[in-house]
């Protein structure tokens, strides 16, 4: 079976520049969560949707949103881009939404010039 | 807020060393999460501990949850080359945020040949 598949797996932009980041979860699970990985630190939670609703957010500001289609894939947005967005940008997915153990993709390294 | 600390940052061992990493939370956690990151690679869950002094082995992996729910190790016994990565505990956040799991920044394991 397919893991977590996002795409794209690379992308420049520019300051001030939208994004738009794509991920599938793993065939039966409907929840997925959305992660920002700095160089040399943890993941910090950015998102979790269950049946397309949100059921967690982190301090991130309102340029990151996100939703989840009826196919449990999952898009994350990121509006106005600074420089401090550049990072690796995970997605998980799990079974049923809360704290469960998280299986990522691959995820997609953003960088902002 | 909840934050979950882990120390040391960095080790550099020689093969067949034994290897230990330290989770501190500043709360009560209802369970811990352990993750491996290979360099350049994703996240990959490695165990979830749910009881109170739980300890539970995988080889050469021993991973135990303290008795106050409030700290956790990971101890790697004869390291090998393989077992290079970043090592990361991660556990739900009490905000009130929602679901949200809350990552160290990890302990950076150097194995020398």
């Amino acid at each position: 079976d397919a893991g977590v598949t996002q795409s794209p797996t690379h992308l420049i932009k520019t300051r001030g520049q939208h994004v738009t980041l794509r991920c599938s979860p793993i065939s039966g699970h409907k929840s997925v969560s959305w992660y920002q990985q700095v160089l040399g630190q943890g993941p910090q939670f950015i998102f979790q949707y269950y049946e397309k609703e949100e059921r967690g957010r982190g301090n991130f500001p309102d340029r990151f949103s996100a939703r989840q289609f009826p196919n449990y894939s999952s898009e994350l947005n990121v509006n106005a881009l600074l420089l401090g967005d550049s990072a690796l940008y995970l997605c998980a997915s799990s079974l049923v939404a809360g704290t469960q153990p998280q299986h990522f993709g691959d995820g997609t390294r953003l960088s902002i010039l | 807020g909840q934050q979950v600390m882990q120390i040391p940052q960095y080790q550099h061992v020689q093969e067949g060393e034994d290897f230990t990493t330290y989770c501190n939370s500043s709360t009560t956690l209802s369970n811990i999460q352990w993750y491996k990151q290979r360099p350049g690679g994703h996240p990959v869950f490695l165990i979830q501990l749910v009881k109170s002094g739980e300890v539970k082995k995988q080889k050469r992996l021993t991973f135990q949850f303290g008795e106050a729910k409030k700290n956790s190790s990971l101890h790697i016994t004869a390291t090998q080359t393989t077992d290079v990565g970043t090592y990361f505990c991660a556990g739900p956040s009490d905000s009130n945020s929602g679901y949200a799991l809350n990552f160290g920044k990890g302990t950076s394991l150097l194995v020398t040949p």
